[in-house]
């Protein structure tokens, strides 16, 4: 089984803020919490990685509550080519294994 | 820096026919290794990861095996192909430095259809 769960699709316009939250009730202490984007036919790039409160880079933001059950990651005034499917992901109980959730697919409109 | 190599970029078969899809990785040693599969408009379903030489572990049973004879080396086979084998294939690593904080570094993935 998926340690997450995410929204399956958003729409968003062109230089808007978007947020993506997931939700994963039984990450492991030791784990981080990890987003990445896929494009059509290519593999997953990563984007972010933060283990509690706020972590920001150049492309995006992802902030983490106190408890860590949910995370959620905001892409600042995205443009068409953030069109893709987000996925975050956390270990299976301190574990190598990555199962991915469903991933939310972003489409961001002119 | 680490690079990831995975090939072929498309391969067609009939159903029936042996696959044989090849991971290397380099610039960093003792790779964690991993296959995926993802269907036409569906999510990264897990098959096989590796955390060193020989130790492979399987996640959901089918035709499918995976061999790690090197430290960088990752294949993917079955000795029949089934129609639903069909997919995007994709291998990807990771650092075992320490457990938790992993990234995961994707190859460009094998698109395979099985005729």
């Amino acid at each position: 089984l998926a340690k997450t769960t995410q929204p399956i699709s958003m729409d968003s316009y062109e230089g808007q803020e978007v947020n993506i939250t997931c939700s994963h009730n039984n990450i492991a202490t030791n784990d981080y919490i990890t987003w990445y984007q896929q494009f059509p036919s290519q593999g997953p790039r990563f984007i972010i990685q933060g283990y509690k409160t706020k972590v920001t880079n150049e492309v995006a933001s992802l902030f983490i509550p106190a408890d860590r059950k949910s995370s959620t990651l905001s892409l600042p005034r995205v443009s068409l080519s953030d069109t893709a499917v987000y996925y975050c992901l956390v270990g299976d109980k301190g574990t190598y294994k990555y199962i991915f959730g469903t991933g939310t697919r972003l489409k961001v409109l002119a | 820096s680490q690079t990831i190599h995975q090939w072929p970029a498309t391969l067609v078969q009939p159903v029936g026919s042996p696959l044989s899809l090849e991971c290397t990785v380099e610039g960093t040693s003792n790779p964690n290794l991993y296959w995926y599969r993802q269907a036409a408009g569906r999510g990264l379903q897990l098959l096989f990861y590796s955390v060193g030489i020989g130790q492979i572990s399987s996640e959901v049973p089918q035709n499918l095996s995976a061999s790690r004879p090197q430290d960088r080396q990752f294949i993917l086979s079955s000795k029949k192909l089934l129609l639903s084998d069909s997919g995007f294939y994709l291998c990807a690593w990771s650092s075992t430095l320490l457990k938790g904080n992993e990234k995961l570094f994707f190859g460009s993935g094998t698109q395979l259809s099985v005729l």
